[in-house]
């Protein structure tokens, strides 16, 4: 298996819903990633977990709030969201260690949309 | 610092030519990886190819080969016998250090193959 599956696929929420975004692997991975990325921009890393820890924290507003539940899930809460946060988010997954192998594997996204 | 430059914004190309896409990147650290990836206009951010610092041998993969110029810090990406689906974003990444976790993008290519 050698795939990150995100869902939902789509998701409209308004300002005031609380949402949640999932991603899963199963590929034995032990570094776990959100990015967001903006139409026709490169991904923007927003958090990094790794062995289920939170290791990078770029600055994101609070609004977003990640979870890694074990090492193979990692979820996204959204709440009180804002319109400039409408977006593809990017789950991604890769070794911990480079002796490990090199490749992030990325899901297909989660278009998100907030009225 | 941008750390990875992509400096052509969209390209054409014909069905069955190749074409060439640009990649510079700046880094200090003598361990490093350099990525490629398709973006598809679904979404979903699909690895291409890597190539290791230390390696020896520019990295193949199919279609697929990087031309990669370790003075110069270049590792552009050469598509061979292009096809209508390799229309995509394309997205040169590096990630610095052995064990790093960070991915840094450059700002993307669009390619169009023509028939």
């Amino acid at each position: 298996d050698t795939e990150v599956t995100q869902t939902p696929k789509h998701l409209v929420m308004g300002m005031t819903n609380k949402k949640s975004l999932k991603c899963e692997q199963h590929m034995g991975h032990r570094a776990m990633y959100w990015y967001k990325q903006k139409a026709k921009k490169p991904p923007e890393l927003m958090f990094v977990y790794s062995y289920e820890k939170l290791s990078i924290n770029e600055s994101v507003p609070s609004r977003f709030s990640p979870e890694c539940p074990n090492s193979s899930l990692l979820n996204l809460h959204l709440h009180a969201l804002q319109p400039e946060d409408s977006a593809l988010y990017l789950c991604a997954s890769s070794p911990r260690r480079a002796g490990e192998g090199y490749g992030y594997t990325f899901g297909s996204g989660t278009r998100l949309t907030v009225v | 610092a941008q750390k990875i430059t992509q400096t052509q914004p969209g390209m054409f190309v014909q069905e069955k030519e190749a074409v060439t896409l640009d990649c510079t990147y700046d880094t200090s650290d003598p361990s490093y990886g350099l990525f490629w990836y398709k973006q598809p206009s679904s979404g979903e951010m699909i690895f291409l190819i890597y190539q290791g610092s230390y390696d020896q041998q520019n990295a193949t993969e199919g279609r697929y080969s990087l031309n990669f110029q370790k003075a110069r810090k270049s590792a552009n990406l050469v598509i061979s016998a292009s096809q209508l689906g390799d229309s995509a974003m394309y997205f040169c990444a590096m990630r610095e250090g052995p064990n790093d976790y960070k991915l840094s993008f450059g700002a993307g290519t669009t390619v169009t193959v023509r028939a």
